[in-house]
């Protein structure tokens, strides 16, 4: 099956640092990747659509110079927690799909934790 | 090797043999901290080294760290059923203000 890598697993910072998040295909080529936020005892939540060369697509409610994403390769696409704080603390998930698939694949998700 | 990354994942081994876990690290760090955790428990804190230090004991534990290679290891000498666990290391930035963790290797010592 594909593998989908997201590092770190954790990271605990202070509050005003920036965070990056990875998110790599190891397998495979991924032209789409997501990523999701999940706060305790809910749901996923879609915060963007992240494409390889172009500008990541946003979701309503999210702010985009808060949560830069870059795309850039087919197997890598990055999220930055810009001036982390207390409130962004969060588990952090990407998926990535195949050029030309459907089904997505999932990291194992990053837990954020801002002190 | 991605910040963090535990070798292996998973590890069985009998009572009194020898455990070793290994981490690996991408950026440049000041310290290394080793973690336990039980099923369910909060995170215990085992053992620091600094960037400045190749190896440190602590009971049965055996830590190395070679910062040349952005790599670390955890040996558990003579290990007991009770040390069954997930192990975790994690690193500190320069600038102090960020930890990382990595996935962890969850080890069994079967009695």
């Amino acid at each position: 099956g594909a593998v989908v890598s997201q590092h770190p697993s954790w990271v605990i910072c202070k509050s005003g640092t920036s965070v990056k998040i990875e998110c790599r295909s190891l397998d495979f080529q991924a032209t789409t990747m997501f990523w999701y936020r999940q706060f305790p005892k809910q749901s996923l939540m879609l915060m963007a659509t992240s494409n390889e060369g172009s500008k990541a697509t946003y979701e309503q409610g999210v702010e985009k110079d808060k949560f830069l994403i870059n795309h850039a390769s087919l197997t890598l696409s990055t999220l930055t927690v810009t001036s982390a704080h207390p409130e962004d603390s969060s588990f952090y998930i990407c998926s990535a799909s195949r050029s030309g698939g459907t089904e997505a694949f999932f990291g194992q998700g990053t837990r954020l934790t801002v002190v | 090797s991605q910040q963090g990354e535990e070798d292996p994942q998973a590890l069985s081994i009998q009572e009194g043999e020898n455990a070793t876990m290994n981490c690996s690290y991408k950026t440049s760090i000041n310290n290394l901290q080793w973690y336990r955790q039980n099923s369910g428990r909060g995170l215990v804190h085992l053992i620091l080294i600094r960037s400045n230090e190749r190896e440190k004991h602590s009971g049965r534990l055996r830590v190395t760290l070679d910062t040349s290679k952005k790599s670390s290891s955890l040996l558990i000498t003579a290990s007991r059923a009770a040390d069954t666990a997930s192990y975790f290391c994690a690193t500190v930035n320069n600038a102090g203000n960020m930890l990382t963790f990595g996935g962890g290797t969850r080890l069994m010592v079967k009695p």
